[in-house]
């Protein structure tokens, strides 16, 4: 079975600085995905990014990237630039690519504070 | 499309009663979830939909929880006789499958105290 470990159970970060969440996993699995979701307050799940583990290059959105260290099984989360409105709880998440898997295994989440 | 709705968004109940919930998912999204999260604790997979059927189920998923989609698209989720221990956030998600690429949409979740 695949675990999800987040390490940081809180980080904090100053307004306009840049952050990085950390996320390992495990998996005898050699394809799957890998997908950062963000709880706010309000407790609704948005994609944040996701990474396909057959591709090298890592993946951007915006402010949002990605470290993905696929033999050291490790996922970071780099946001650059913070906003206020990125204060939330972080979800570090692994998807097998086989039908099988369809559902996501989850971290255990790291709430991030934004400093103004 | 308004995404997935949850109802109801809070449920207090006495332990034993039976509870139900109920989630709509974005229309023509063919894949459904079922999500257990306590408080403080990442989401837990509960049980998953293709269409109307129901293709998998976790070890979580006691048979005091029972999950249907009749028609492939709205989906319910009934616990019975309720424990304290069921006290948790319950999220639903959907997805719909594209070149093979999937993302599931969360629901806002219903939150469930059981006394």
């Amino acid at each position: 079975a695949q675990t999800v470990t987040q390490s940081q159970p809180e980080m904090s970060v100053q307004e306009a600085e840049t952050v990085t969440l950390s996320c390992t996993y495990d998996t005898s699995e050699s394809d799957y995905y890998l997908f950062w979701y963000k709880q706010p307050p309000s407790r609704q799940m948005i994609l944040v990014i996701r990474q396909e583990a057959y591709k090298q290059q890592n993946a951007t959105e915006n402010r949002f990237s990605v470290n993905f260290q696929k033999a050291a099984k490790s996922f970071s989360l780099k946001i650059s630039d913070s906003q206020l409105g990125d204060a939330a709880m972080y979800f570090c998440a692994y998807r097998s690519r086989n039908n099988a898997g369809n559902m996501l295994t989850f971290g255990g989440g790291t709430r991030l504070m934004v400093k103004p | 499309d308004t995404g997935v709705s949850q109802d109801p968004r809070h449920k207090i109940t006495k332990r034993g009663q039976n509870v139900t919930f109920r989630c709509d998912p974005i229309s023509e999204h063919n894949r459904l979830y079922w999500y257990r999260q306590t408080l403080g604790q990442g989401p837990e997979f509960l049980t998953y939909f293709q269409n109307e059927a129901q293709l998998e189920k976790s070890r979580l998923l006691s048979d005091r929880f029972s999950a249907e989609r009749p028609k492939g698209s709205f989906s319910t989720l009934e616990i019975q006789r309720t424990e304290q221990g069921d006290s948790a956030m319950y999220l639903c998600a959907s997805s719909l499958v594209l070149a093979g690429v999937e993302t599931q949409y969360f629901g806002p979740g219903t939150r469930l105290l059981v006394l």
